[in-house]
């Protein structure tokens, strides 16, 4: 079955860059049409899509955030990281990744809690 | 890029139906029928229950029912249950800047 996993840290301070990683397994992301995507959920709040990638490592990046955000693949090992940068108290939130085909996230993470800080 | 406009609550008495309506534009729900709807509990990941507008994936009770009219999805849950009672998002594909759009997710009651 398809699982995916977020990890990272927990606590990151302001200015600093944020790197998550997306460990998933039953499904790979060279089939056609299959992407990794990252959503995040402030507490409270709503979902965002941030960023997507594809197996032909084709990408996709929320407009308001693109200039902070990047997304890679390491398709041998089944991950997917984010990178974003300048991190600032109002991004302080649950941080998903989920598995998307045929125009649907369909599978999700269990999401880790990323608190900016000083 | 705004999101998607949901009402912020929605109730309805066990065994009722509840409907739960989510706004875009031509762009966006108007133009693509890849709305989908998600459930999601307190402290949980979402959940897939509704895709391609009206479509269930396997193991979603056949009381959760999706539609679409112009630029409005809506998510029908009939005879409402005690677990129906989370937070619904809808998403939609938007093609004016190629992204994924939620809306600002509806909490349902079961009175």
């Amino acid at each position: 079955q398809i699982t995916l996993k977020e990890s990272g840290p927990t606590l990151v301070k302001p200015t600093q860059t944020l790197t998550l990683t997306c460990t998933f397994s039953g499904f790979s992301l060279n089939t056609g049409g299959v992407a990794v995507g990252w959503i995040r959920q402030p507490p409270g709040k709503a979902l965002e899509w941030l960023a997507l990638i594809y197996g032909d490592d084709g990408k996709r990046y929320s407009p308001p955030l693109k200039s902070r955000l990047t997304i890679t693949k390491d398709t041998s090992k089944n991950q997917v990281v984010l990178t974003m940068t300048n991190m600032d108290p109002v991004d302080t939130a649950t941080y998903y990744c989920a598995h998307k085909v045929n125009y649907v996230f369909d599978y999700w993470g269990q999401g880790t809690l990323v608190t900016v800080s000083s | 890029q705004s999101a998607l406009t949901q009402p912020p609550s929605a109730s309805g008495s066990r065994g009722q139906s509840v409907t739960i309506s989510c706004t875009g534009t031509s762009s966006d729900i108007g133009g693509y029928d890849y709305v989908s709807w998600y459930q999601q509990h307190p402290g949980k990941a979402p959940k897939l229950m509704i895709y391609g507008v009206n479509k269930r994936p396997s193991g979603v009770p056949d009381r959760f029912s999706g539609s679409k009219s112009g630029n409005t999805a809506t998510l029908t849950v009939s005879g409402l249950q005690a677990e129906d009672e989370a937070d619904y998002h809808c998403r939609s594909y938007s093609g004016s800047d190629n992204y994924e759009i939620f809306g600002g997710g509806t909490r349902l009651t079961v009175l």
